[in-house]
């Protein structure tokens, strides 16, 4: 199957400080990335959907300014959590959608564990 | 009504024994139903999918049956393994959209 590299996989911060984690489709084109948001023994929350040359389309409830997506290339979108707090420490997926010769698949990145201190 | 009802939250199955998981949906858009696998501390991983006019599609020991009158499909582990104990997500993608809505999920555990 197609390829999501997520990274970093784990990232300790400080309160106040901006992570960015990057998701990067190796195989093929993704014109649309999802973000993520799972805590422990739940289910996937969708944050934001990353089209590629366009702003991000955020969930109800998703600070925009908190949670900058960026989706600069056809392989690549970031999300840059900006002044983290400890409350923003969780499990933040992304998938990237692939539908090379018209199959629809979705597949996902690895995943980062943020621990905001 | 956006939502796909996933059944039952944990699953305790003895190994060689069929592990079932039931998912069921109100929406008639939804026309893509993909299952995933998921392992502590790492990202889901598809297992496999099926379009609405099919009734049953297998992959392994991976099976979904999909039954479209009754807007139900499940996935059936076969010869269920330990290495299978991790937690499945199903999903329901929106004809014509790019939204995919997902399930509660199950933990399985496979006894040795």
């Amino acid at each position: 199957g197609a390829v999501v590299s997520q990274h970093p996989s784990r990232v300790i911060c400080k309160s106040g400080t901006s992570v960015k984690i990057e998701c990067r489709s190796l195989d093929f084109q993704a014109t649309t990335m999802f973000w993520y948001r799972q805590f422990p023994k739940q289910s996937l929350m969708l944050m934001a959907t990353s089209n590629e040359g366009s702003k991000a389309t955020y969930e109800q409830g998703v600070e925009k300014d908190k949670f900058l997506i960026n989706h600069a290339s056809l392989t690549l979108s970031t999300l840059t959590v900006t002044s983290a707090h400890p409350e923003d420490s969780s499990f933040y997926i992304c998938s990237a959608r692939d539908f090379r010769d018209s199959n629809e698949k979705l597949f996902f990145g690895s995943g980062t564990q943020l621990s905001v201190l | 009504q956006q939502q796909v009802k996933q059944s039952p939250q944990s699953l305790i199955v003895q190994k060689g024994g069929i592990s079932i998981i039931n998912c069921a949906y109100e929406n008639t858009a939804f026309d893509y139903f993909p299952w995933y696998q998921q392992f502590p501390g790492k990202g889901p991983a598809l297992l496999i999918a099926i379009r609405p006019d099919v009734s049953e599609k297998k992959e392994g020991r991976f099976t979904i049956s999909f039954n479209k009158s009754a807007k139900q499909f499940s996935l059936h582990i076969m010869d269920s393994q330990p290495g299978d104990s991790a937690t499945y997500f199903c999903a329901a993608l929106i004809s014509g959209t790019y939204k995919y809505i997902f399930g509660t999920g199950t933990r399985l555990k496979v006894l040795a």
